[in-house]
């Protein structure tokens, strides 16, 4: 089955602080995203990549950084944290039409 | 701004009972359309899709039904167990190498 781990599973940061979450796929696709989920807003892609070194935009991603450093390894980066940016954050993978989710990061920025 | 909408934001059924989830696309060239169910403390995990070819996608308890025309579709669910309670998610897309938009989701809670 397919796996999608992410790391930290919880995390508090105050404003301002640097933040960095971790995504790892042993799936071999080609596809990684970043989601955040909110309440009303359902699941917001932030950032995408099809590959090693390559990185899309999403839809929501100002305040967001993201770099994709090997077929397996997706990193999200929130260098000035904001309370707007407490959210549930979802990392995922894909090499054809699904797509398959971690467990999720909460991150609470206070 | 939301392409993909859902509704209701929440659903109560009594267990046996159908429970009807409503999903609404503004794109025309969106042609893939996934179901995903969520449980809490869990990702979103595929349940069924369908594609724009098919106006209708079966599996076990579990319906697509889908009307291109009007950019609709629901998600029915039949004889509603107490272990469907988890929040739904519709999605789209478009050709391959775009990526799927979600629906705010629809919280679903099956009474026994």
């Amino acid at each position: 089955e397919a796996a999608v781990t992410q790391s930290p599973r919880n995390k508090v940061t105050v404003t301002g602080g640097n933040v960095t979450l971790s995504c790892r796929q042993t799936n071999s696709h080609n596809y990684m995203y970043w989601y955040r989920q909110d309440t009303g807003h359902g699941l917001r892609l932030i950032h995408y990549s099809y590959g090693a070194g390559n990185l899309q935009i999403g839809d929501v991603p100002d305040g967001y950084k993201a770099t994709r450093t090997t077929q397996e390894d997706f990193f999200l980066l929130l260098e000035l944290a904001s309370p707007s940016q407490t959210s549930l954050y979802f990392c995922a993978s894909s090499g054809g039409t699904e797509v398959f989710f971690g467990k999720g990061t909460r991150l609470t920025v206070v | 701004q939301q392409q993909v909408r859902q509704s209701p934001q929440s659903l109560t059924v009594w267990e046996g009972e159908t429970a009807i989830l409503n999903c609404s696309y503004e794109d025309s060239t969106f042609n893939y359309f996934p179901w995903y169910q969520q449980f809490p403390g869990e990702g979103p995990a595929l349940l069924i899709s369908i594609s724009s070819v098919s106006d209708k996608k079966e599996d076990g308890r579990f319906t697509i039904f889908f009307n291109k025309r009007e950019k609709k579709l629901s998600l029915h669910i039949t004889d509603s167990q107490p272990g469907d309670s988890a929040t739904y998610f519709c999605a789209a897309s478009g050709n391959s190498g775009t990526y799927q938009r979600f629906g705010t989701g629809t919280k679903l809670q099956v009474v026994p």
